[in-house]
């Protein structure tokens, strides 16, 4: 597509219940990241995509977030058992620059709401 | 681990002004530093910066990078409403996490 994609754009939810969030990146690119971004708050990296390699977690904050990446194109990040603190903005990025990062594309962003 | 500080946090100018905003950095094998601006959701690329000295220019927006004191500054020179964001710094560094390393951002308000 012609920018990064991401859906959905808004998520309310209750705390306990999990949630899904899509990322569609731009066609091509084979660096794909989540960030998490807090009210006020800089953008916080939770996990990184390159290619068919392993994926770098280090940056979840808990076990209850998962990430996958299909194909090597849409992922997907899974919060399990949400809690207040886990809302945020989630925000998809997607590099053509191999290995490293450069020039990241953003999405728009899902907004999580945990009540 | 890799640290960004900018400052000020935030900034109220009227409209013609010129700001300074400031980014300091602590990175492991620094590799390189980016400015984004985000004006409502997604942050959009301003500019990459690798080497110290030299001077990048997009219209009344400029940034440089020292790489022996570990600052970078964005300019914006007659300021607009339209410049009114979030002005994010972020480093690239070879240790560590992959993915940049974000800092708080700069809230810029220009006033008309």
């Amino acid at each position: 597509g012609a920018g990064v994609s991401q859906s959905p754009s808004n998520k309310v939810t209750e705390k306990g219940k999990d949630v899904e969030l899509r990322c569609d990146p731009i066609s091509g690119h084979t660096a794909l990241y989540w960030y998490r971004q807090s009210l006020g708050q800089g953008l916080e990296f939770l996990i990184y995509f390159q290619g068919n390699s392993a994926p770098d977690k280090s940056g979840l904050p808990s076990d209850r977030f998962s990430a996958e990446r299909t194909g090597g194109s849409v992922s997907t990040l899974t919060i399990q058992r949400t809690q207040q603190e886990d809302s945020a903005v989630y925000l998809c990025a997607s590099s053509q620059r191999g290995g490293r990062t450069g020039e990241l594309f953003f999405g728009e962003g899902s907004r999580l709401t945990v009540l | 681990e890799d640290k960004v500080v900018q400052s000020p946090l935030s900034l109220v100018v009227h409209e013609g002004d010129t700001v300074t905003l400031n980014c300091s950095y602590e990175v492991t094998n620094f590799r390189s530093l980016l400015w984004y601006k985000q004006e409502k959701k997604a942050p959009t690329f301003l500019f990459m910066l690798t080497s110290s000295g030299i001077e990048k220019k997009s219209g009344r927006l400029s940034s440089i990078l020292d790489k022996k004191e570990l600052f970078s500054i964005l300019n914006i020179t007659a300021t607009q409403t339209g410049d009114s964001a979030v002005y994010l710094c972020a480093v690239e560094g070879g240790g560590g996490a992959d993915g940049l390393t974000f800092g708080k951002g700069t809230h810029l308000i220009i006033q008309p």
